[in-house]
């Protein structure tokens, strides 16, 4: 099992131009999520899924989508990047089941993104 | 607004000595009460966690005290060492909002020698 993979590991975007920052996670897990990390401040959740099809806000969504097509892939999107979205951003997966690991969240190593 | 308050946002500690990292939490529906351990340049990777049913959970060196009453949970790292030295995260989420968790600001532990 790879766990939970992010590509790519590190990113500078000119203010404007748009990426998507890739998730995948092979342990069939039904939960997805979105955070940012600053420095300071924690983690802050940006987007989660419950599962294909199903999406949702966390505390900072703006300036950001995701799609969940499949169960493994939970890409996000930047359209129009901005200095306020350099980060470091880290996707993590949840069985999302009843049992008492259900809440446990697995995290991938994180994308370092830089807008300039 | 802030949930869940993390003290201190840094501690060093010689090797051997305790650590103790403290979290407040203002949310009552939170059930779920997880430590995660972060390196430089790594994710975040679950540490130990504890349900509001006991007021202690142990593994290891790590131990987890929780006083429901005061809203308040502690993370102590016995016999520290050099390893541990990293950034440690307290969270909390409540059953039935899909394991959202929220997140302390983190501590960063040096463990000296």
């Amino acid at each position: 099992n790879a766990g939970v993979t992010q590509t790519p590991k590190f990113r500078i975007l000119k203010i404007g131009q748009s990426m998507t920052l890739q998730c995948t996670q092979d342990m069939n897990h039904n939960y997805m999520y979105w955070y940012r990390q600053d420095p300071g401040m924690g983690l802050k959740l940006i987007y989660y899924s419950v599962g294909a099809g199903i999406t949702d806000k966390g505390e900072v969504p703006n300036g950001y989508n995701v799609s969940r097509s499949t169960t493994e892939d939970f890409p996000l999107r930047l359209e129009l990047a901005a200095p306020s979205q350099t980060s470091v951003y880290f996707c993590a997966s949840s069985p999302g089941l009843g049992g008492r690991s259900y809440n446990e969240q697995f995290f991938g190593p994180g994308t370092r993104l830089t807008v300039l | 607004q802030q949930q869940v308050k993390q003290s201190p946002q840094s501690l060093i500690v010689q090797k051997g000595g305790i650590s103790i990292i403290n979290c407040a939490y203002e949310n009552t529906a939170f059930d779920y009460f997880p430590w995660y351990q972060q390196f430089p340049g790594k994710g975040p990777a679950l540490l130990i966690a504890i349900r509001p049913d006991v007021s202690e959970k142990k593994e290891g060196r790590f131990t987890i005290s929780f006083n429901k009453s005061a809203k308040q949970f502690s993370l102590h790292i016995m016999d520290s060492q050099p390893g541990d030295s990293a950034t440690y995260f307290c969270a909390a989420s409540s059953t039935g909002t899909a394991s959202k968790l929220t997140f302390g600001t983190g501590t960063r532990l040096q463990v000296t020698l």
